[in-house]
């Protein structure tokens, strides 16, 4: 079993629908990162939260550590929001999650 | 934009040969890493370093070494790459606050 886990692994989206993507890991952690790989392969981070929620734009990251589990939203998604959205646990040596591929259609 | 290259970009090779990959950061952060992605797997962390000669290995370093003589570079290197090492190279360096900024990766075709 992996120590990050994402769901789900693929995602279709009408353009305008609020998005949920989830991590659990089961590592004490210290940090969790979201991170966004678009279709070029460029990584960009979004989030590194420990604790409580964090909002830029039109993204929400939530994160719970009681039970290990973490949350990223799109509200109003867009087609440009189409990519791979990734998990990551830790604060030097991350452990990657496999990664959510997101499409949203117009 | 973090400042951080790789080269080359795309690379084939053959099985046997060496290779080195190199990435190059203009910000001078003392936490470097090399990670390879691949279908299924997700990113995996082949070898980091904290500093000048200071480097440690990572979940996936057999057939990996690593060196960084300067702050800004820091080189990977497969001594005899073989097919299983066809991958995507992504090198990151740790910013702040503690976050990971990734350069635009070197995707390696060994035949």
């Amino acid at each position: 079993k992996n120590e990050v886990e994402q769901s789900p692994q693929n995602l279709t989206a009408q353009e305008g629908e609020f998005i949920t993507i989830n991590c659990s890991y089961s590592v004490g952690i210290s940090a969790l990162h979201w991170l966004q790989q678009h279709p070029g392969g460029g990584i960009v981070s979004l989030f590194m939260l420990s604790s409580g929620k964090k909002k830029h734009g039109r993204l929400i990251a939530t994160i719970n550590i009681q039970e290990k589990h973490s949350s990223l939203h799109i509200t109003a998604s867009h087609p440009r929001d189409s990519a791979v959205y990734i998990c990551a646990v830790g604060v030097d040596k991350l452990i990657f999650g496999t990664g959510t591929r997101l499409q949203v259609f117009p | 934009d973090a400042g951080i290259t790789q080269s080359p970009r795309h690379k084939v090779t053959e099985t046997g040969t060496p290779v080195t990959l190199r990435c190059h950061q203009t910000e001078n952060h003392r936490y470097m890493y090399w990670y390879r992605q691949d279908p299924g797997h997700g990113l995996r962390l082949i070898h980091y370093s904290y500093g000048v000669k200071d480097t440690d290995k990572g979940e996936v370093s057999d057939g990996y070494s690593v060196s960084r003589s300067k702050t800004e570079d820091f080189l990977l290197t497969l001594e005899s790459a073989t097919s299983s090492q066809t991958s995507v190279y992504f090198c990151a360096i740790n910013g702040s606050p503690d976050t990971q900024y990734f350069g635009p990766g070197t995707r390696l075709t060994v035949l």
